[in-house]
């Protein structure tokens, strides 16, 4: 059972432009979610996290979208650069836990 | 520098051999996790500690041992009961703050069984 799901195996999107990332989960217990961007044979970098009591969080560039009664969230991307070419996961966890639970990723492809 | 260690970064052991792979971290951080990752996949849970001495299993534990004597380290052991040991293999590290649970993760072992 595919707790977090990340419909799109890839995205291509022209440098400069929004890239949008999306991700749905299936457990209303979910109650903070992350967002990590991973470079080949590396691990995983933090990029931006959100709780559910809020249902946006900025960080520059980064923003990120929660619409808990579509068990929806998603990544904004503005500008997106080449460097941001990469294999991006969402990750939820709930009720305190420390475990997180990985959607499939969506590997992201910045056109010049 | 603060951060989390993996070593080595490639690993090649034959099969039917117990393999263990390092994580170090000087975070200072309470809990501490080993994920694997599969061509296509997400990242799997295998064990994770909450605390010294103390760990739990994750979802696909089968195959796997861990130890936790220190705050610092938390070493992974793949054994020959592994079905399918050949894998990457991540290595996290958080802090509960009272209000947030941020995992970061090591740069990684690529364990191949050959």
């Amino acid at each position: 059972d595919q707790q977090v799901k990340q419909n799109s195996p890839s995205l291509s999107v022209q440098e400069g432009r929004i890239s949008i990332l999306n991700c749905d989960y299936t457990n209303s217990m979910f109650d903070y979610f992350l967002w990590y961007k991973k470079y080949p044979a590396e691990g995983p970098t933090f990029l931006i996290s959100i709780s559910s009591i809020k249902d946006k969080n900025e960080d520059g560039r980064f923003t990120v979208f929660l619409n808990k009664s579509a068990k929806h969230l998603s990544l904004h991307i503005v500008p997106s650069q080449p460097g941001d070419s990469a294999v991006y996961f969402c990750a939820a966890s709930g009720q305190g836990a420390q475990k997180l639970v990985f959607g499939q990723g969506t590997r992201l492809t910045i056109n010049p | 520098d603060g951060g989390i260690t993996q070593s080595p970064k490639y690993l090649f052991r034959k099969e039917g051999q117990n393999v263990t792979l390092s994580c170090e971290q000087n975070l200072n951080h309470d809990a501490m996790y080993w994920y694997r990752q599969d061509p296509g996949q997400g990242l799997r849970l295998i064990y994770y500690s909450q605390i010294v001495n103390d760990f739990q299993k994750g979802d696909i534990a089968e195959g796997y041992s861990v130890s936790r004597e220190k705050k610092e380290s938390f070493p992974l052991t793949v054994t020959s009961a592994q079905k399918n040991p050949t894998a990457f293999y991540l290595c996290a590290s958080s802090q509960w703050t009272g209000d947030t649970d941020t995992q970061y993760f090591g740069p990684g072992t690529r364990l191949t069984v050959l």
